[in-house]
């Protein structure tokens, strides 16, 4: 059984940068679509970005600017940075696998557990 | 901005047949599949139905889908009291260089 699990730290300063790693466990890494989503505090979903296991990218155009998303193969795992962070990011973030079935990204089938992480001073 | 729109909740009764809607335009919805995903309270999102209208392993056949031109629903008949989640459709939108997108978002309550 796939699993995903973010981690990273839980409060980040305003104008700092995010950083969350996700570990995807019980299945390859290669073949699919490695998403960031995240969900303000009581508020809808939000897709961040993806990266391929081909390396390649695409972001959020409204988060483009500020974000990264990088994959380490060798050690299973993808990785978020949001830079200048407001209190707007402050949000559950998710890391999630996408199958590539037939579409970009296709069905979004394995989720992490999510993350907070809340941007304060 | 989510560019799917959903009416915030929805509400029925055991037994009865609850009806979420998703609107959207031609960049995402009307050239793209459309998926659902279900929330329950306190838990990351759950694949609920893909590519228009197949449902994973494990999900009821009491949950159905319908798509027109630019808009798609969600039903839930025979509701349940686990069925109180908020339920999000999603598309890729070909829009911007290609991105996905999430519904508004839906909670649905069983009364």
């Amino acid at each position: 059984q796939v699993q995903l699990q973010e981690s990273g730290p839980g409060l980040v300063k305003p104008s700092e940068t995010l950083s969350l790693t996700c570990s995807v466990s019980g299945g390859s890494i290669s073949s699919y679509y490695w998403n960031w989503i995240r969900q303000p505090p009581g508020k809808g979903l939000e897709w961040i970005g993806y990266i391929y296991y081909s390396g390649s990218t695409n972001y959020n155009p409204s988060l483009k600017s500020r974000v990264t998303i990088l994959l380490d193969t060798s050690k299973s795992q993808f990785s978020l940075k949001l830079n200048s962070v407001t209190a707007a990011d402050t949000a559950i973030y998710f890391c999630a696998r996408g199958s590539g079935n037939y579409a970009p990204i296709g069905e979004i089938d394995y989720w992490g557990q999510g993350t907070l992480v809340t941007v304060s001073s | 901005q989510s560019v799917l729109t959903q009416p915030p909740s929805a509400s029925g009764t055991p037994g009865q047949r609850v009806t979420i809607s998703c609107s959207g335009s031609s960049s995402n919805i009307g050239s793209n599949y459309v998926y659902w995903y279900q929330q329950l309270p306190g838990t990351a999102p759950k694949l609920l139905i893909y590519r228009n209208n197949q449902r994973p392993s494990g999900v009821p056949d009491r949950f159905s889908v319908s798509k027109s031109a630019t808009s798609a629903s969600l039903a839930i008949s025979g509701l349940r009291s686990e069925d109180e989640a908020d339920y999000y459709c999603a598309a890729w939108d070909d829009s911007l260089s290609g991105h996905y997108v999430f519904g508004t978002g839906t909670k649905v309550t069983v009364l």
